[in-house]
């Protein structure tokens, strides 16, 4: 079965970091375009990073641009999210996407990151 | 606020057609396709509508999408109960050089 599962959220203090692991079954993160996007609790959908298929291009969103880098292992098969400079309104879930907005799109189930001190 | 401006809410009995509208403006929707997801509760979002119209395989054809200038609609035909949850759209946004959402539009069946 295809799918995609996110790991590394906790709990964090403001100002600190983070780093998600997506690890993907059933196929490899390099034939696809990947991304992130987060959902604080209650609240709406927020697109935040995505790499291209060679691992050439990234991209980020305004509100992480900066703090958050969006990268992957070749070798482990495996994308990462590195978030520094952590802050109260980075909490939500944080879903791994694999082809997001195209046809062969999927969501893992997410991994919820805590900011508090 | 949100780039892209939904509706809060919308309802209709068993049966009956909703749309959605999704406005934006010519970073956005004006030049690029719309997207549009559906959010059962404690669910990942779902996949409806891609580039304006097209359905991913295994959705519905009560659920199609239509884009004209810098607005875009998703229509629900035929509600069914299954279908109460938070829909979304998004595009890509060429100025913030980022995909961008609506604040969402939660769907009541009564």
């Amino acid at each position: 079965e295809v799918q995609v599962v996110e790991s590394g959220g906790g709990l964090v203090q403001p100002g600190g970091s983070l780093r998600l692991s997506c690890a993907p079954s059933g196929f490899i993160v390099s034939n696809y375009w990947m991304h992130w996007v987060r959902q604080a609790p209650g609240k709406g959908l927020v697109w935040v990073a995505r790499m291209n298929k060679d691992g050439s291009r990234t991209d980020h969103a305004d509100s992480v641009r900066g703090r958050f880098t969006i990268s992957r292992d070749n070798a482990k098969n495996t994308l990462y999210l590195q978030m520094n400079s952590l802050r109260a309104e980075d909490a939500a879930l944080y879903y791994c996407v694999r082809d997001f907005v195209g046809a062969e799109e999927v969501w893992g189930q997410g991994t919820l990151v805590t900011v508090s001190s | 606020q949100s780039v892209l401006t939904q509706p809060p809410s919308a309802s209709g009995t068993p049966g009956q057609r909703v749309t959605i509208s999704c406005s934006g403006s010519s970073s956005n929707i004006g030049n690029d396709n719309v997207y549009w997801y559906q959010q059962l509760p404690g669910t990942a979002p779902k996949l409806l509508i891609y580039n304006n119209n097209r359905r991913p395989s295994g959705v519905p054809d009560r659920f199609s999408g239509s884009k004209s200038g810098t607005s875009a609609s998703l229509d629900i035909s035929e509600l069914q109960s299954e279908d109460e949850a938070d829909y979304y759209c998004a595009a890509w946004d060429g100025s913030l050089r980022g995909y961008v959402f609506g604040a969402g539009t939660m769907v009541t069946v009564l």
